[in-house]
């Protein structure tokens, strides 16, 4: 499977957006780029997905590059409930779907 | 839509004694998955089902663990001879076969401590 980058903290205001990258310089032609974040004590939940154009739902926005070996988690207006793991992951359109997380990114909001 | 959910919460076991978890997916998910996740690591995949099948397992999955779904439904996770790096967290997740999207639901987790 291809790996992903990502920080390994990050910190941001209440009410501000938060921008958390993932750099996947190696995905193929058919690996969608899902993030799934884990809330404390909590099993990871899923946030949003895409493959090759930005994706908005009501948790957030995904954007990614033109080439495809980066891309942006965007929430729009940050609240102490998001503070959690968030994780970048590669999935192949013909894999199993197994999830290979990495160490994610600790995102941190400050009241 | 109940949700993912997994039974016990938290199990404290002694080295050397065996432990049975249980997940319960959502009731009309075909695919089970298994993950362990130790302190400050991202969850690790274990092995997943597709109704009664199992599919794949990892390398992490030694001989002391078996995992079963009988019925398409519920899953067992069984642990023999526990160790003290078997502690963590065992994450049990479900997907649809109907869906696109991959989407995993997660259950909130077994909690195993090995003394």
């Amino acid at each position: 499977d291809a790996k992903t980058t990502q920080p390994n903290s990050m910190e941001s205001n209440e009410e501000e957006p938060v921008h958390l990258p993932c750099n996947h310089s190696t995905i193929s032609g058919t690996d969608y780029i899902h993030w799934y974040r884990q809330l404390p004590s909590q099993g990871p939940e899923y946030v949003i997905h895409g493959l090759t154009s930005n994706v908005n739902n009501r948790m957030a926005s995904l954007a990614i590059a033109e080439d495809r070996k980066s891309s942006t988690l965007i929430l729009h207006r940050a609240t102490l409930r998001d503070a959690a793991v968030y994780y970048c992951i590669l999935i192949s359109n013909f894999g199993n779907e197994k999830l290979t997380f990495g160490t994610g990114t600790r995102l941190t909001i400050i009241p | 839509d109940t949700g993912v959910s997994q039974d016990p919460r938290h199990k404290i076991t002694k080295r050397g004694q065996n432990v049975t978890f249980r997940c319960d997916p959502i009731s009309e998910h075909n695919r089970l998955y298994w993950y362990r996740q130790t302190l400050g690591q991202g969850p690790e995949f274990l092995t997943y089902f597709q109704n009664e099948a199992q599919l794949e397992k990892s390398r992490l999955l030694s001989d002391r663990f078996s995992a079963e779904r009988p019925k398409g439904s519920f899953s067992t996770l069984e642990i023999q001879r526990t160790e003290q790096g078997d502690s963590a967290m065992y994450l049990c997740a479900s997907s649809s076969l109907d869906r696109t999207s991959y989407e995993q639901y997660f259950g909130p987790g077994t909690r195993l401590t090995v003394t």
